[in-house]
C-alpha cells in the first residue's frame, strides 16, 4: 500500500506558484521522498526527491518539514503545461529495487 | 539519446487469447519495471527484471510472466486475457537496480483492450 495521503485535486491560476502538499506520517529514517508527474495519456515522469534538505531543480522545489512528516511540491509558475496527475513517494534509497508504490496522486489543473 | 519505446502503443485483443508487450530501455540502462495502470486500481508494480533476472513481482497472477534479453529489451506477456487486464501498461527503465538517485524513465505505454 502506498504509504502517502495526498489530496485528490487543486486548481492553480496560471503563473501562479502550485503548492501540493504531501503527507508520509510514517516514513522511515532511510526513505526519500519523490514526486512524479503523469500528463493525461503519457508515462510519469520524475519531477525531485530529497530525504531531509529542501531540493530545487530546474522543474520544481520540495520542501521537507523538520519532522520529515510531510512535504510540499512547488511548481514556482504553473503553466498549461502543468497540468497533470502528481504522486508523492517514499521508497529507500540504495535498496536492492527500483520499485515505485504509486497512491492516487492530486490531479493539478492550471486554469487560464 | 533516445527514450523508453514501447510496442506496440495499442492492442485489441479478445477473451482467452494471449498478448506479448515489447519495452525498449534507454541505451545503456540495465533495469527495466513494469507497471499497469487501471482506473479502478491506479498504478501497480507488475515486476523488475535486471541483467535478465527478475528481480522483484507484484502481486498479480501467473498469467502474468516477463523476461529481459541481453540487450537489456524486455517483453511481458500476459496469457489467458480477462476483461479485466484491460489496462495501460507501462515500462520504465533505469540505469542499475538500485543505489541512490536511481531515477526512472517510462515509456509512453502499450494501451491493451480486451473484448
Amino acid at each position: 500500500d502506498a504509504k502517502t495521503t495526498q489530496p485528490p485535486s487543486m486548481d492553480c491560476a496560471e503563473g501562479r506558484a502550485a503548492n501540493l502538499p504531501c503527507n508520509h506520517s510514517t516514513i522511515s529514517g532511510n526513505e526519500y521522498v519523490y514526486w512524479y508527474r503523469q500528463i493525461h495519456s503519457q508515462g510519469p515522469q520524475y519531477i525531485i526527491h530529497g530525504l531531509k534538505n529542501n531540493e530545487t531543480n530546474e522543474m520544481a522545489s520540495l520542501i521537507i518539514t523538520e519532522d520529515r512528516k510531510s512535504s510540499t511540491l512547488i511548481l514556482p509558475h504553473a503553466t498549461l503545461r502543468d497540468t497533470a496527475v502528481y504522486y508523492c513517494i517514499v521508497r529507500v534509497d540504495g535498496g536492492a529495487t527500483n520499485k515505485l508504490i504509486f497512491g492516487t496522486g492530486t490531479l493539478l489543473a492550471v486554469q487560464p | 539519446k533516445a527514450g523508453v519505446t514501447q510496442t506496440p502503443r495499442y492492442l485489441i485483443k479478445t477473451r482467452g487469447q494471449q498478448v506479448t508487450l515489447s519495452c525498449s530501455p534507454i541505451s545503456g540502462h540495465r533495469s527495466v519495471s513494469w507497471y499497469q495502470q487501471t482506473p479502478g486500481q491506479g498504478l501497480q508494480f507488475l515486476f523488475e527484471y535486471f541483467s535478465e533476472t527478475q528481480r522483484n513481482k507484484g502481486n498479480f497472477p501467473g498469467r502474468f510472466s516477463g523476461r529481459q534479453f541481453s540487450n537489456s529489451r524486455s517483453e511481458m506477456n500476459v496469457s489467458t486475457l480477462e476483461l479485466g487486464d484491460s489496462a495501460l501498461y507501462l515500462c520504465a527503465s533505469s540505469l542499475n537496480s538500485s543505489g541512490a538517485y536511481n531515477e526512472q524513465f517510462f515509456g509512453p505505454g502499450t494501451r491493451l483492450t480486451v473484448l
